[in-house]
């Protein structure tokens, strides 16, 4: 069965950086791209971009471009996310998702990883 | 800046019907924004209910329409059970990525 499963929890100090990572499982990694979605405390969700893991392309929504980026390693079926400059209000669940081939939405979801920024 | 627009919450009767909506801040949604509906509880990942504007996901109940209604995306349920009380999100695929609108609280009472 697809599963999507990330990493834990993190706490970082503002300023800093995290990576997330994604493993992916039950599906042939490199047929499906790989989305970022993020979710703030008591807010909605909020799209950060995806990363194509056959050919690592990626393309970042407009308000991330610049701190975050998005990388594959296919050898493990490993998507990352990578935010630089933490601020308080990257305080937030971060989820990958698989996109499905058709339709432009998203079929299966990651359990979701905390970031805590906070000094 | 194009903003994805839900009403902020909703209540529905035990077996009433409700529907809500997904509309943009200017234009229309139609199906050519391929809108999708994800259904979230408190501490959970969203669950994917509705994708290319009307079909339902695998093991989604048929209590669970969507469609596109006037200038909007609609998502209908139809008998609200308890346990459909749940924060909905809608998504649009906007060519350049996807917008999310920012999500109606369903009370089921």
């Amino acid at each position: 069965q697809v599963q999507l499963v990330q990493s834990g929890a993190e706490v970082e100090k503002p300023g800093a950086s995290v990576k997330v990572s994604c493993k992916a499982s039950g599906y042939t990694f490199t047929g499906y791209y790989v989305h970022w979605v993020r979710q703030a405390p008591g807010q909605g969700l909020e799209w950060m971009g995806w990363v194509n893991p056959n050919s690592g392309g990626t393309s970042y929504a407009q308000k991330f471009q610049g701190r975050v980026t998005m990388t594959r390693d296919t050898s493990i079926s490993t998507a990352y996310i990578e935010l630089t400059r933490l601020r308080s209000d990257d305080t937030a669940v971060y989820y990958c998702a698989r996109e499905s081939n058709s339709w432009y939405y998203f079929d299966y979801w990651g359990q979701g990883t905390l970031v805590t920024v906070s000094s | 800046q194009t903003v994805v627009t839900q009403e902020p919450s909703f209540s529905v009767s035990p077996g009433g019907t409700v529907t809500l909506t997904c509309g943009l801040n200017s234009g229309s949604v139609s199906t050519s924004y391929y809108p999708s509906w994800y259904q979230q509880t408190p501490g959970q990942a969203p669950r994917t209910l509705i994708c290319g504007t009307n079909t339902r996901s695998s093991g989604v109940p048929d209590r669970f329409s969507g469609s596109i209604l006037g200038n909007k995306a609609a998502l209908t349920i139809t008998g609200a059970q308890a346990d459909d009380e749940s924060d909905y999100y809608c998504a649009l695929y906007m060519g350049s990525g996807i917008v999310f609108g920012g999500g109606t609280k369903l009370t089921v009472l």
